[in-house]
């Protein structure tokens, strides 16, 4: 079965600096998200894309964030200025269409420090 | 706004146990509505997931939930725990062309 997939798995940086975490979504899904996780809450949206552009974003995915689809296969979330607030665990997700269920992800655990 | 409430936090069974995990949910109008489970080091898979027809949806691994319009619950259930079923369940609502909103999630522990 085909599967999001992540890199990396675990992403240590310090406060201030820029990190890219990267994303395959399935290969025929047209839609691709970035959900976020702090440890001990509940898991939080932060953007969908579609059709090379974001197609709705959430309050925490301010300016510091931004989504990149480069080529055809990578999905991508940089946060430019990383703060200690920005520990979690972020999880890529994709559907095939709006309303189709998501797929996940095994997640990228982003500390800073 | 939609909003996904989970009630028990931990869970705790000892195997072939009946379990059944709350969620209700908060909105008006049509929801689609689904239960994800994520295993220990593993990403967030579907359980199951209900759109519309037969209020009683059955998923993977021996998995239902229940739509109770009435009472905007989607209740998880099976009739007997494994051991290979601790993971953190986590329910989901999306409504229209809303994104997905997570309830907490529950944590399940079975222990053998």
């Amino acid at each position: 079965e085909p599967e999001v997939t992540q890199t990396p798995s675990h992403q240590v940086t310090q406060m201030g600096q820029e990190v890219i975490l990267r994303c395959v979504p399935i290969s025929n899904h047209l839609y691709f998200y970035w959900y976020r996780q702090i440890l001990g809450q509940k898991v939080e949206f932060l953007v969908s894309f579609y059709n090379n552009e974001i197609s709705e974003k959430s309050e925490i995915f301010d300016d510091q964030f931004s989504v990149e689809r480069p080529d055809g296969s990578n999905f991508t979330l940089k946060i430019r200025s990383t703060k200690l607030e920005d520990s979690a665990m972020y999880f890529c997700a994709s559907s095939l269409g709006m309303e189709s269920p998501l797929h996940f992800g095994n997640g990228t655990r982003l500390t800073v420090t | 706004a939609q909003s996904v409430s989970q009630h028990n936090h931990h869970v705790i069974l000892s195997e072939a146990a009946s379990l059944e995990l709350g969620c209700n949910y908060s909105y008006g109008g049509t929801v689609n509505l689904f239960w994800y489970v994520q295993y220990p080091g593993q990403h967030l898979q579907l359980l199951l997931k209900y759109f519309s027809g037969d209020p009683l949806v059955k998923g993977i691994k021996g998995f239902e939930a229940e739509f109770i319009k009435s009472k905007f619950s989607f209740n998880l259930r099976k009739p007997s725990v494994q051991w290979s079923d601790t993971a953190e369940y986590f329910c989901a609502v999306n409504s229209g062309y809303s994104t997905l909103t997570f309830g907490k999630g529950t944590m399940l522990l079975v222990s053998p």
